[in-house]
């Protein structure tokens, strides 16, 4: 199984911050990544598929990068509403796994 | 508006049984692969089952690998999740998830408000 390692797992920043969180996976899957963003009791929001395109209705503050083992989630100029927990996920090979998450607090 | 809607969910003692399903509408349901990914309280999410567009390609965690069998009725927009053999480390909040794809493996980009299914004695 491919295993995926976000870091940092929480965070604490202000409104205007831009904000990095990187996901490392355990053997190189191309570009076969996704991320997520869960607000508090809600169901997850698919953010970015392919490692780099938005999903449709995605603010352009958010952009994600990487290929191979390394991918990096970037949100530009942080806002009220991005507070939450972020996932990175791998569909390069099943069984599909998800990082352990990123706690986002403003 | 597409949307997808789990029920079944509730309260089972250890060694029994449960059925989660999951309503489709908003989209063409045979297009698309589907998931059932869960979130144990307070812990990130899991990937639990994966089934494409007929049926064709079918694949589960390897905790769940035995006793749960993913199934779709095309003609009813419907999911199923059969759980066999339930755990205590089963209880978490079960979605269901529409894949981008049609063969799955891909992103879930509409996720259902999830079922809460609690494995106790």
């Amino acid at each position: 199984d491919i295993q995926m390692t976000q870091s940092p797992s929480s965070l604490s920043a202000s409104v205007g911050d831009t904000v990095i969180i990187s996901c490392q996976a355990s053997q190189d899957m191309s570009d076969y990544l996704n991320w997520y963003h869960q607000k508090p009791g809600r169901a997850p929001k698919l953010l970015i598929f392919d490692a780099s395109k938005l999903n449709t209705g995605v603010p352009s503050r958010f952009h994600g990068s990487g290929s191979g083992t390394g991918f990096t989630l970037t949100i530009s100029s942080l806002q009220p509403e991005d507070l939450g927990t972020y996932y990175c996920q791998q569909y390069d090979s099943l069984p599909l796994t998800f990082g352990g998450g990123t706690k986002v607090e403003i | 508006e597409v949307q997808l809607v789990e029920s079944g969910g509730g309260l089972v003692q250890p060694g029994r049984s449960l059925r989660l399903s999951c309503e489709a509408s908003g989209f063409t349901f045979d297009d698309h692969a589907i998931h059932w990914v869960r979130q144990a309280p307070g812990k990130g999410l899991e990937w639990v089952s994966g089934i494409s567009w007929n049926s064709g390609i079918i694949d589960y965690a390897d905790s769940v690998m035995g006793r749960f069998t993913i199934s779709r009725d095309n003609a009813k927009n419907s999911l199923y999740l059969q759980m066999n053999s339930l755990r205590t480390e089963d209880t978490a909040l079960y979605y269901c998830a529409k894949d981008r794809a049609a063969a799955g493996g891909g992103a879930f980009d509409i996720w259902g408000q999830g079922t809460m299914v609690t494995v106790s004695s």
